[in-house]
C-alpha cells in the first residue's frame, strides 16, 4: 500500500520568510514523487517532480529515502505563493507475473499555504 | 502541456434530478481518467478510475449506482450524478494520466461546481 502524509493543513508565513511544506510517504518500492499546486480559482497543476531535480518558482524538493520524506522548500516566500499544495506519490498498483501493472497516483490531504504581506 | 477540459464549470440542479459532467482530453488520448471530489477547504478525494472501454473502478464508499461513469472514447469520460441531493453539492474534478509510466504527469480539468437545491 502507498500512503502520503502532509501533517499540516494550514501553514502561515510572513512574506520573505522561509517556507517548508512537509510530506512523508510510505511505499515499499522506489517512489516517484511530485508536488502539485492549486492557486485560487485555478486548476491543479504540476509544480515539480523529484526526478527533475529542478527549482520551479523558487521551490525545491529533495527526496530523502532514509526519512521517507519529500519536503517542499522555498527560502523566501512571496504573496503569490499562497495556494493549496499537494504532495503525490506514483507507485505500482496491481500487476501480473509478466510485470504489467499500472502506476497509481496517491495524493496527500494538502497544505494550504498563506503568505502574509 | 496537455489540456483536459471539463464541462460545465458550474451547474445548479434541483434535488432528485441527474447531472452529467464531461471531461475531455483535448490533445492526447487518455486511456485512463480519474474523478475526484473536493469539499470546501478540504483535500481531493478520489472517487473512481475510468478506463476506456471498460467498467470504472470505484473507491470504497463511493456508490457506483449514484455516480455513473462512462468512458466511451479515448478523449471523453462522463460522470453522471443520479438523483442528486443537497449533500452531493461539491466540486468535482477530473484528471488524465498515463498509468503505464511512473513518471507521468497528471493533467486536471478546471473542475465543476455542483449545487443541488
Amino acid at each position: 500500500a502507498q500512503r502520503v502524509t502532509q501533517p499540516e493543513k494550514l501553514l502561515s508565513v510572513f512574506k520573505g520568510a522561509p517556507v517548508e511544506l512537509k510530506c512523508n510517504y510510505s511505499y515499499s518500492g522506489s517512489p516517484e514523487l511530485f508536488w502539485y499546486v492549486q492557486y485560487s480559482r485555478q486548476r491543479l497543476q504540476l509544480l515539480l517532480r523529484h526526478i527533475s531535480r529542478e527549482s520551479i518558482k523558487g521551490f525545491t524538493a529533495d527526496l530523502n529515502k532514509g526519512e521517507t520524506s519529500f519536503h517542499l522548500k522555498k527560502p523566501f516566500a512571496q504573496e503569490e505563493d499562497s495556494a493549496m499544495y499537494y504532495c503525490a506519490l506514483s507507485g505500482l498498483s496491481g500487476g501480473s507475473p509478466s510485470g504489467a501493472g499500472s502506476y497509481q497516483l496517491t495524493f496527500g490531504k494538502g497544505t494550504k499555504l498563506s503568505v502574509i504581506p | 502541456g496537455a489540456v483536459v477540459s471539463q464541462h460545465p464549470s458550474r451547474v445548479i440542479c434541483k434535488s432528485g434530478t441527474s447531472v452529467k459532467i464531461e471531461c475531455r482530453s483535448l490533445d492526447f488520448q487518455a486511456t485512463t481518467m480519474f474523478w475526484y471530489r473536493q469539499f470546501p477547504k478540504q483535500s481531493l478525494m478520489l472517487m473512481a478510475t475510468s478506463n476506456e472501454g471498460s467498467k470504472a473502478t470505484y473507491e470504497q464508499g463511493v456508490e457506483k449506482d449514484k455516480f455513473l461513469i462512462n468512458h466511451a472514447s479515448l478523449t471523453l469520460s462522463t460522470l453522471t450524478v443520479t438523483s442528486a441531493h443537497p449533500e452531493d453539492s461539491s466540486f468535482y474534478i477530473c484528471s488524465a494520466r498515463e498509468v503505464r509510466n511512473a513518471k507521468a504527469e497528471a493533467f486536471f480539468g478546471q473542475g465543476t461546481r455542483l449545487t443541488v437545491v
